[in-house]
């Protein structure tokens, strides 16, 4: 079946401006991810959804960043004001809960320039 | 300082060795160790998981927890070219696998010369 799938792949942007970065579960994945890897490191938890509310949102590294999941699937990650430390992979996962692997998705390659 | 610490390597090692890959960490708190395996842009995949100490082997590949120590280790046997990736060590407090977010180590690139 169809994995987690992100788009764009790539995005380039200059600094200052808005960003929306989309992620689409996996059909029927309830729990949905957002991490942050820079070049070098691990992923960096940013916020986790269960159906289409936040809950734990405590990753997010400012106001700057905001998430939603308004139907309990697809999720869109924005970021606004972009700065250059911004530039990252932003990876998201899905899973169906209980004793169940978070399953990644690709990636969405941000370069703020 | 992270609360979970792995060597960066890289690490680079002979057609079937014995590969060793370690993390220790500092909240006690965590109940779940994972250890996931990355290819070169693509998203992380889990290769196996442990509750709380112990051993688990799947394969080629033996996860060990030492809660005691906070260490945990993967070992690979009979390594090949195939492993060659970037392996991240995770962990998670939650009280059911899954639901909970992860914290994951700096991850370790490892090659496997053929």
């Amino acid at each position: 079946g169809a994995g987690v799938s992100q788009t764009p792949s790539n995005k380039v942007t200059e600094k200052g401006k808005y960003v929306e970065l989309r992620c689409d579960p996996i059909s029927g994945h309830t729990a949905l991810y957002w991490y942050r890897q820079s070049l070098g490191q691990g992923p960096e938890f940013l916020i986790y959804f269960q159906g289409t509310g936040a809950a734990d949102d405590s990753g997010l590294p400012n106001d700057r960043f905001f998430a939603v999941r308004p139907e309990g699937s697809v999720s869109t990650l924005k970021i606004q004001r972009t700065e250059r430390g911004d530039s990252a992979v932003y990876l998201c996962a899905s899973s169906p809960g209980n004793q169940e692997t978070q399953y990644f998705g690709p990636g969405t390659r941000l370069l703020v320039l | 300082q992270k609360e979970v610490e792995q060597d960066p390597g890289p690490l680079s090692v002979p057609e079937g060795a014995i590969v060793s890959l370690n993390c220790t960490y500092s909240n006690s708190a965590f109940q779940y160790f994972m250890w996931y395996r990355q290819y070169s842009r693509k998203g992380p995949e889990l290769l196996m998981y442990t509750y709380s100490s112990g051993n688990k082997e799947d394969g080629r590949f033996t996860a060990q927890v030492d809660k005691s120590s906070k260490y945990i280790s993967l070992f690979i046997r009979d390594s090949q070219p195939s492993d060659s990736a970037t392996y991240l060590c995770a962990m998670s407090a939650g009280a059911v696998f899954g639901n909970e977010k992860l914290t994951f180590g700096t991850g370790t690139r490892l090659t496997i010369i053929p």
